[in-house]
């Protein structure tokens, strides 16, 4: 079973306008929340995160929302730039069983932003 | 160097053949995680050092997967007898082990089993 889904595959975004990445999460002991940005043949870069007592997080252009009722979080990237065209992995960490944040990834979203 | 290094990039393997994935982490990261990626799909858990200890293993596929990390810095992971569906980009990523703190990742190992 997938703790971390992201429901959508792509997305598509003029350039200029707001891109808005959503993630759903089943696990309710997560601590922190977290997305990643990742271009081809490269690997995953760290982007912003959140902790599971927050429910913003705001860092230049990008801004995560977190919904602790629904179990749900996004990010917003406003405005969109053709540079941020890429797959973003929305990732979940929880310490309650282990001694270490065991990081968890969705299937992720590709961007393309379009000029 | 300033980031998680990995080699080699690229690795093809006969399948049957045993394979070594080496990964450098950032200088000082007492954590050191290894991951698989199929194609199309989020990196998946395989293993979790803090430093030179195997914490967590559970996410290895088989018993023909074997990590290591016996000085606590440079991590190799072994494949033995690969077989097709180990096809995947393995990434390794480190981080300093406080709580929240960010993975790093490599660039990835992409192995194909012939």
């Amino acid at each position: 079973d997938q703790q971390v889904k992201q429901n959508s595959p792509s997305l598509s975004v003029q350039e200029g306008r707001i891109s808005i990445l959503n993630c759903d999460y089943t696990n309710s002991m997560f601590d922190y929340f977290l997305w990643y940005k990742k271009y081809p043949a490269e690997g995953p870069t760290f982007l912003i995160s959140i902790s599971s007592i927050k429910d913003k997080n705001e860092d230049g252009r990008f801004t995560v929302f977190l919904n602790k009722s629904a179990k749900h979080l996004s990010l917003h990237i406003v405005p969109s730039q053709p540079g941020d065209s890429a797959v973003y992995f929305c990732a979940a960490s929880a310490r309650y069983e282990t001694s270490y944040d065991k990081v968890i990834f969705g299937p992720g979203t590709s961007l393309s932003v379009i000029p | 160097g300033a980031g998680v290094s990995q080699s080699p990039r690229y690795k093809v393997a006969k399948r049957g053949q045993d394979v070594a994935l080496r990964c450098d982490p950032i200088s000082g990261h007492v954590s050191l995680f290894w991951y698989q990626q199929a194609l199309g799909q989020g990196p998946e858990f395989l293993t979790y050092f803090q430093n030179e200890a195997q914490l967590d293993k559970s996410g290895l596929p088989s018993d023909r997967f074997f990590a290591e990390r016996p000085e606590g810095s440079v991590s190799t992971l072994k494949i033995q007898r690969t077989q097709q569906e180990d096809s995947a980009v393995y990434l390794c990523a480190s981080s300093s082990g406080t709580v929240g703190s960010p993975l790093h990742f490599g660039n990835g190992t992409r192995l194909t089993v012939t």
